[in-house]
């Protein structure tokens, strides 16, 4: 079956212009993380939705950035008026419906931003 | 202190060694503890889960925890090139939030 999908691979924007990443979980897949990886470091947590329960914002940088997920399935993070800090991979993973916090994390390929 | 500490390296070890990655954690309420491979330009894919004390192995894998410690580490047996990747230490701290290092450059000489 296809695993996570992300969209765009890559997106060059530039500073201050708004940006949407994309992410398609694994079908059936309950939860969804979003997270940032800077070169050479390792994976910032930003957000965490769980079927229809409020998501856990609490890694956001700042409020340029916010995320939705609609229908509990696709998820989009939005990040405003970009700046270049903001360059990193940005990386969502998906897991099967928890049952305990014992889980195995899905990622996707990433969609790598360069803000100019 | 950071909640996931990893020595960054590189380490480097020759083709058939044994590779040794630690990690330390600072939540002593932790209950989760996974390794995660990252080849360069890809996103990370799990190796190895562990959730007691004591050792874990798969293949050439295994995994050691320590809790009293807060310490987890990765041992990988007649290393090979392919090996060559970043390994991360993530941690579950309670909830469904995982806390990553920032991941062990690991180079396996041929």
């Amino acid at each position: 079956g296809a695993g996570v999908s992300q969209s765009p691979s890559n997106k060059v924007t530039e500073k201050g212009k708004d940006v949407e990443l994309r992410c398609d979980p694994i079908s059936g897949h309950t939860a969804l993380y979003w997270y940032r990886q800077s070169l050479g470091q390792g994976l910032e947590f930003l957000i965490y939705f769980q079927g229809n329960s409020a998501p856990d914002k609490s890694g956001l940088p700042s409020d340029r950035f916010s995320a939705e997920r609609t229908g509990g399935s696709v998820s989009t993070l939005t990040i405003q008026r970009t700046q270049q800090e903001d360059s990193a991979v940005y990386l969502c993973a998906s897991t099967p419906a928890p049952t305990s916090n014992v889980e195995t994390q899905y990622f996707g390929p990433g969609t790598r931003l360069l803000v100019l | 202190q950071k909640e996931v500490e990893q020595n960054s390296g590189p380490l480097s070890v020759p083709e058939g060694a044994i590779a040794s990655l630690n990690c330390t954690y600072s939540d002593r309420g932790s209950q989760s503890f996974f390794w995660y491979r990252q080849y360069s330009g890809k996103s990370p894919e799990l190796i190895m889960s562990i959730y007691s004390n004591g050792d874990k192995e798969d293949g050439r894998f295994t995994a050691q925890l320590n809790k009293a410690s807060q310490y987890v580490s990765l041992l990988i047996r007649d290393s090979q090139p392919s090996d060559s990747a970043t390994y991360l230490c993530a941690v579950n701290t309670g909830g469904f939030k995982t806390i990553f290092g920032a991941g062990t450059r690991l180079f396996v000489k041929a």
